[in-house]
């Protein structure tokens, strides 16, 4: 089974609605990252936690909230969802020790109409 | 200038060529730097860790020059199979967080 699996994997919706994108690691990190990536610019930090209790701000979190469940669980929400959220997203983690080498999940593949 | 930048390409080249892609960097106090891998539409993947002068795994070799603010990765014999972007890494100036170039795509042709 996979280390980091995310949910769903490809999702279309349309512009208003809200949508939340799952993460589940087995792999016993603490922290997690979410990621988008647009052709051209790379991936791009929405938003990290270090632990359950501690959630920071990345480059692009302007819409986008999230919520760490649990150590293994890191969910990230688009409150109103519109087309320029159109993008790959991905879920990442990594160990305190070696932070920079992460881990990523498969990604969700949203869609905004 | 960008924290850090990439060729974006792409490079063609032949089964068995040698093929190397520059990433520069902006942030001089950057100690350690990463090459990941990424498939089409797959996720990204650690391939190689650069903490020192430079690293070497098999074909692959990742070089660092501080002075110029650039790491290199140099691969040998290449392989249909290593067709695919490859991610350039530094960390932030926060030490935190990670930034990633756009990458190079690379094809192999046989």
């Amino acid at each position: 089974d996979a280390d980091v699996t995310q949910t769903p994997r490809n999702r279309i919706t349309k512009t208003g609605k809200r949508i939340m994108l799952e993460c589940s690691q087995t792999k016993g990190h603490d922290r997690m990252y979410w990621y988008r990536q647009d052709p051209g610019l790379g991936l791009r930090l929405i938003y990290y936690s270090f632990d359950v209790k501690d959630i920071n701000k990345g480059e692009i979190s302007d819409g986008y909230s999230v919520s760490r469940q649990a150590q293994a669980k890191f969910s990230l929400s688009l409150e109103s969802a519109i087309p320029n959220q159109t993008a790959l997203y991905f879920c990442a983690t990594s160990d305190l020790t070696r932070p920079y080498e992460q881990y990523f999940g498969p990604g969700t593949r949203l869609t905004v109409t | 200038r960008k924290e850090v930048e990439q060729d974006p390409g792409p490079f063609n080249v032949p089964e068995g060529a040698t093929v190397a892609f520059n990433c520069t960097y902006s942030n001089s106090a950057s100690q350690s730097f990463f090459w990941y891998r990424q498939d089409c539409r797959k996720e990204p993947k650690l391939l190689m860790s650069v903490y020192s002068s430079g690293n070497e795994d098999g074909r692959f070799t990742a070089q660092l020059n501080r002075a110029s603010q650039y790491i290199s990765l140099l691969i040998r014999d290449s392989k249909l199979s290593d067709s695919a972007t490859y991610l350039c890494v530094v960390p932030d100036t926060g030490g935190f967080k990670t930034i990633f170039g756009a990458g190079t795509r690379l094809f192999v042709k046989a």
